[in-house]
């Protein structure tokens, strides 16, 4: 049971250039959701879906875009990637009230 | 609408307490709080739903008041296994909308 992961680790971007990030979960989940971390800012919602095929806007959503075709895996992509998406990306998932997190995806855009 | 968390920092010398403040501006049905180790990802710590229940969690316990849209986590006698950056989350339909965070560092 390897619970929430996310594919890659680590990325480094220049500015324009296009990438999707992969979140999997095995629990069964229908609720999935992708945040952004920057220093001081904390979590930040930027796109949740609530069962395949759906999806939604959260606080941050411009520039990214999400994809949610099976139930297990939530995409995140960002077509034209820009210095200010540099961050620290999680995806999670959640049963009930309780989220449980990936364990990250360092993004860096020059 | 993010939630406000106080104070933004806190040091402390193991075995001593503290509390943690999250509010909101609006009217909230429930309090997630979760806690972040350096480098890894968020781990739920407890939920508080309406009714003022207070929950436990090891010495880590919160509490929940409705009519002030506040709601507060104690950490008593503290452990080094408790520095962390602590998040409330507040209830937003579907998803939660968390604070900035609370970094918490216990010394020897």
């Amino acid at each position: 049971n390897a619970g929430v992961t996310q594919t890659p680790k680590f990325r480094v971007l220049k500015t324009g250039q296009s990438m999707t990030l992969l979140c999997a979960q095995d629990m069964n989940h229908e609720y999935m959701y992708w945040y952004r971390q920057d220093p001081g800012m904390g979590l930040r919602l930027i796109h949740y879906s609530v069962g395949e095929g759906t999806t939604a806007k959260g606080e941050v959503p411009d520039g990214y875009n999400v994809s949610r075709l099976k139930k297990q895996n939530f995409l995140l992509g960002l077509e034209s990637a820009a210095p200010s998406q540099t961050s620290v990306y999680f995806c999670a998932s959640s049963y009930l009230n309780e989220q449980f997190f990936g364990p990250g995806t360092r993004l860096t855009v020059l | 609408q993010q939630p406000v968390q106080s104070p933004q920092a806190v040091i402390l010398r193991e075995g001593e307490d503290a509390v943690i403040n999250c509010s909101s501006s609006k009217a909230l049905y429930s309090v997630h709080w979760y806690r972040q180790k350096h480098g890894e990802a968020p781990v739920f710590l407890m939920i508080l739903l309406k009714g003022g229940e207070q929950k436990g969690h090891d010495k880590i316990s919160a509490s929940f008041n409705e009519k002030k849209q506040q709601s507060s986590l104690y950490l008593t006698a503290s452990q080094l296994s408790y520095s962390g950056t602590y998040f409330c989350g507040t209830d937003s339909g579907y998803a939660l909308n968390f604070g900035k965070g609370t970094s918490l560092l216990v010394t020897p």
